[in-house]
C-alpha cells in the first residue's frame, strides 16, 4: 500500500483538461514539495513536475502542478493521445524516506 | 546528455545474493546524491536507498533495511546496490536515478533504463 494516495485511473478525451490528485499527510507532503512522474509504457519514469509547480525543461506548458497543505495535484490541459501513461506523485517524508503515490493509469479516449 | 545505465539484474534463486551497478556519464558524479528505486510488475514505484555525494549519509527503507547495501565509487562514476537474502518480493525493475535538492525540495531529476531482478526457484 502507497503512502500517498492517487485514484487508480483517469481519462479524458483529446482537447480536453484532466486533474489527477494526489493526497498525503503532515509529515511527508505537509513538509515537502511534491514532484510528478509520466511512465510511457515499457519505459522508465520521467520527471514532469518538480518543487510542486516547476517544469523540467522541455516539458509542455500544457502540464501543471499545485500543492494544497497536504495534497497536491497533477492537471493537463489540451489532452492529446501520447500523454497515454502512468503518473505517480512523490514525497519525501519526516522518517527520511522517499514516498510515492500508487500511480495513475490516464486513458486518452 | 546525463546517462544512467543499470546492469547486474539476472535469475536468482530465493535465498540468493546479486550486485546491482548503475555507471553514470554526463554530469559530476561526485556532486550529487543517487538513489535506488524499484518497480514490481504491474505495480507501482517504491525508493529502496540513497547515498549522499560522499557516501556520509546513507538511508533504506524498512523492506530492505538489513539485507541491501548501497555503495558509491566516485572515481569510477559508479553506484552500487548489494542485495542479499533475497525474496519473491524483491523482483522488480530496479532503476538508478539522480538526487537533486534538499530533503523537503528533494526530487528524482534523471532515470536510467532499469535491471530486472527475478527472485524465483
Amino acid at each position: 500500500q502507497s503512502v500517498l494516495t492517487q485514484p487508480p485511473s483517469a481519462s479524458g478525451t483529446p482537447g480536453q483538461r484532466v486533474t489527477i490528485s494526489c493526497s498525503g499527510s503532515r509529515s511527508d507532503i505537509g513538509i515537502s514539495t511534491v514532484n510528478w512522474y509520466q511512465q510511457l509504457p515499457g519505459t522508465a519514469p520521467k520527471l514532469l513536475i518538480y518543487k510542486n509547480t516547476q517544469r523540467p525543461s522541455g516539458v509542455p506548458d500544457r502540464f501543471s502542478g499545485s500543492k494544497s497543505d497536504t495534497s497536491a495535484s497533477l492537471a493537463i490541459s489540451g489532452l492529446q493521445s501520447d500523454d497515454e501513461a502512468d503518473y505517480y506523485c512523490a514525497a519525501w517524508d519526516d522518517s527520511l524516506n522517499w514516498v510515492f503515490g500508487g500511480g495513475t493509469k490516464l486513458t486518452v479516449l | 546528455e546525463v546517462q544512467l545505465v543499470e546492469s547486474g539484474g539476472v535469475l536468482v534463486q530465493p535465498g540468493g545474493s546479486l550486485r546491482l551497478s548503475c555507471s553514470a556519464s554526463g554530469f559530476t558524479f561526485r556532486s550529487n546524491s543517487m538513489s535506488w528505486v524499484r518497480q514490481a510488475a504491474g505495480r507501482g514505484l517504491e525508493w529502496i536507498s540513497y547515498v549522499s555525494d560522499t557516501s556520509r549519509s546513507i538511508y533504506y527503507a524498512d523492506s530492505v533495511r538489513g539485507r541491501f547495501t548501497i555503495s558509491r565509487d566516485n572515481a569510477e562514476n559508479s553506484l552500487y546496490l548489494q542485495m542479499n537474502s533475497l525474496t519473491a518480493e524483491d523482483t522488480a525493475v530496479y532503476y538508478c536515478a539522480r538526487v537533486v535538492g534538499p530533503f523537503r525540495q528533494t526530487y528524482f531529476d534523471y532515470w536510467g533504463q532499469g535491471t530486472l531482478v527475478t527472485v524465483s526457484s
